[in-house]
C-alpha cells in the first residue's frame, strides 16, 4: 500500500533553512504529484505548493515563493522541501501529501519544525 | 491567495446532523468543481473523505457528503458519531496549479 514516510523533527534559528524529506514507497513515484501542505500552532492547514515528480517540475503558493524549493531524487523515490530565512512564525508541523484525485489525498506523518533563538 | 471562509465551530448532538459550509471566490471554489474535504484529530494526519465537491474515496462512509451552490461548498456530516468530533478543512483548486485551504472548522459532539 501507498505510504509516505517523513525525515525527523527539527530545530532551527531564525535565519536558517530547514530540508524536509519525504520518502514516498507503494506506487509508481512519478505517476503522482507531491503537495506540501503545513500546519502551524492555532492557524488552519496552509498549501504550499506541488512538485510533479516525472518532471521535477513546480508551482509555489505565492506567499512563499522565493523562500522555498521543492525537489525529488527518482532513485531514492524522495521528495524534499527546503524553506530558508526561517521565522518564529514558520515553527509548523510540515505534511507531504501524494495527490489523489488531483488533490492532497495520502498524507505522511508530518515532520515537527521549530523555529527558535 | 486568500483562505477558503468556514466557520470557526460546529456542533451537535450523536445521531444528528452537522453541516460546515466553505466560501470561496469565483477564482477558487466558485470555477471549479475540485473542492475537498479533510477530517483532523488532534495531532494526527489529515484524512481526505471527500473531492470533487462530493465524491468519497474508498473507505468513506456515506454519512460524508458534500455539495456545491456558486462559491461556497458544504460538508454535511450524518449521524454524528463521538469519533466524527475532530478539525474539518476544506480545500479548493485555483488553477494553475494552486490550491487553497479553508480557514478550518471544528466540530463538538455534544
Amino acid at each position: 500500500q501507498v505510504h509516505l514516510e517523513q525525515s525527523e523533527a527539527e530545530v532551527k534559528k531564525p535565519g536558517a533553512s530547514v530540508k524536509v524529506s519525504c520518502k514516498a514507497s507503494g506506487y509508481t513515484f512519478t505517476s503522482f504529484y507531491m503537495h506540501w501542505v503545513r500546519l502551524a500552532p492555532g492557524q488552519g492547514l496552509e498549501w504550499m505548493g506541488v512538485i510533479d515528480p516525472s518532471g521535477d517540475t513546480t508551482t509555489y503558493a505565492q506567499k512563499f515563493q522565493g523562500r522555498v524549493t521543492m525537489t525529488r531524487d527518482t532513485s531514492t523515490r524522495t521528495v524534499y522541501m527546503e524553506l530558508n530565512s526561517l521565522r518564529s512564525d514558520d515553527t509548523a508541523v510540515y505534511f507531504c501529501a501524494r495527490a489523489l484525485y488531483g488533490a492532497p489525498g495520502i498524507w505522511g506523518q508530518g515532520t515537527q519544525v521549530t523555529v527558535s533563538s | 491567495q486568500s483562505a477558503l471562509t468556514q466557520p470557526p465551530s460546529a456542533s451537535g448532538s450523536p445521531g444528528q446532523s452537522v453541516t460546515i459550509s466553505c466560501t470561496g471566490t469565483s477564482s477558487d471554489v466558485g470555477a471549479y468543481n475540485y473542492v475537498s474535504w479533510y477530517q483532523q484529530h488532534p495531532g494526527k494526519a489529515p484524512q481526505f473523505i471527500l473531492f470533487e465537491v462530493n465524491k468519497r474515496p474508498s473507505g468513506v462512509p456515506d454519512r460524508f457528503s458534500g455539495s456545491k451552490s456558486g462559491s461556497t461548498a458544504s460538508l454535511t456530516v450524518s449521524g454524528l458519531r463521538a469519533e466524527d468530533e475532530a478539525d474539518y478543512y476544506c480545500s479548493s483548486y485555483a488553477g494553475s496549479n494552486n490550491f487553497v485551504f479553508g480557514t478550518g472548522t471544528k466540530v463538538t459532539v455534544l
